[in-house]
């Protein structure tokens, strides 16, 4: 079974903090996506991922596939940025599995 | 704006009533991804279309069910609501029938079940 695991379940920074949010899969996947959701509860989709990273504007992801691992990046934090952020992974023709969501919380 | 388009945004209802959601695609996307996000479940994959055929199906319960129309456009219906069925209902569209497209999310339809 495909489980996907993300850290830490909440984060507090101070604005201008480089931040750092983790997710680990167990299984072999052929993409991974990272998730923003706005407490409104839109969601919007950040990055899809399969290899090496990504980078738009201040975040940035990045994916080891040997390590079953994802980090995503936010560098120079703003309180716009208070959301929660949520990793899926896609493996074979399975459905994507998502991970709990991390709530970060930017305070100015 | 994602181009996926949900109604109705909230609907109130009472137990044992039925319902549908309804979900247009962005414009050229052929795949319709169903989720249901619960307080205390999270995200979870209901059922998947693609170009009208259904091409996965997840943790959908038998009261639920879900079609996509020649147009594109995909309903999900829920019938026989228990309070437990209260929560965000996300569908979302990608080019693809696999998983690996870009996803594109509507703006979720918030179902209260009283």
């Amino acid at each position: 079974k495909n489980e996907v695991e993300q850290s830490p379940q909440n984060l507090t920074a101070q604005e201008g903090e480089f931040i750092t949010i983790n997710c680990s899969y167990s299984v072999g996947i052929s993409a991974l996506h990272w998730l923003q959701q706005h407490p409104g509860g839109g969601i919007v989709s950040l990055f899809m991922l399969s290899s090496g990273k990504k980078k738009h504007g201040r975040l940035i992801a990045t994916i080891n596939i040997q390590e079953k691992h994802s980090s995503l990046h936010i560098t120079a934090s703003h309180p716009r940025d208070s959301a929660v952020y949520i990793c899926a992974v896609v493996a074979g023709n399975t459905p994507l599995v998502f991970g709990k969501g991390t709530r970060l919380s930017v305070i100015a | 704006d994602s181009g996926v388009t949900q109604t109705p945004k909230h609907l109130i209802t009472a137990t044992g009533q039925r319902v549908t959601l309804r979900c247009s695609p962005r414009s050229g996307d052929l795949s319709v991804y169903w989720y249901q996000q619960s307080l205390d479940q999270g995200l979870q994959f209901l059922i998947q279309y693609y170009n009208g055929e259904e091409r996965a199906k997840g943790n959908i319960l038998e009261r639920f069910s879900a079609q996509q129309f020649p147009d594109l456009h995909s309903e999900l219906n829920l019938s026989s609501l228990e309070l437990g069925d209260s929560a965000l209902y996300f569908c979302a569209s990608t080019m693809t029938g696999g998983g690996t497209g870009e996803l594109f999310f509507g703006e979720g339809s918030r179902l209260t079940v009283l």
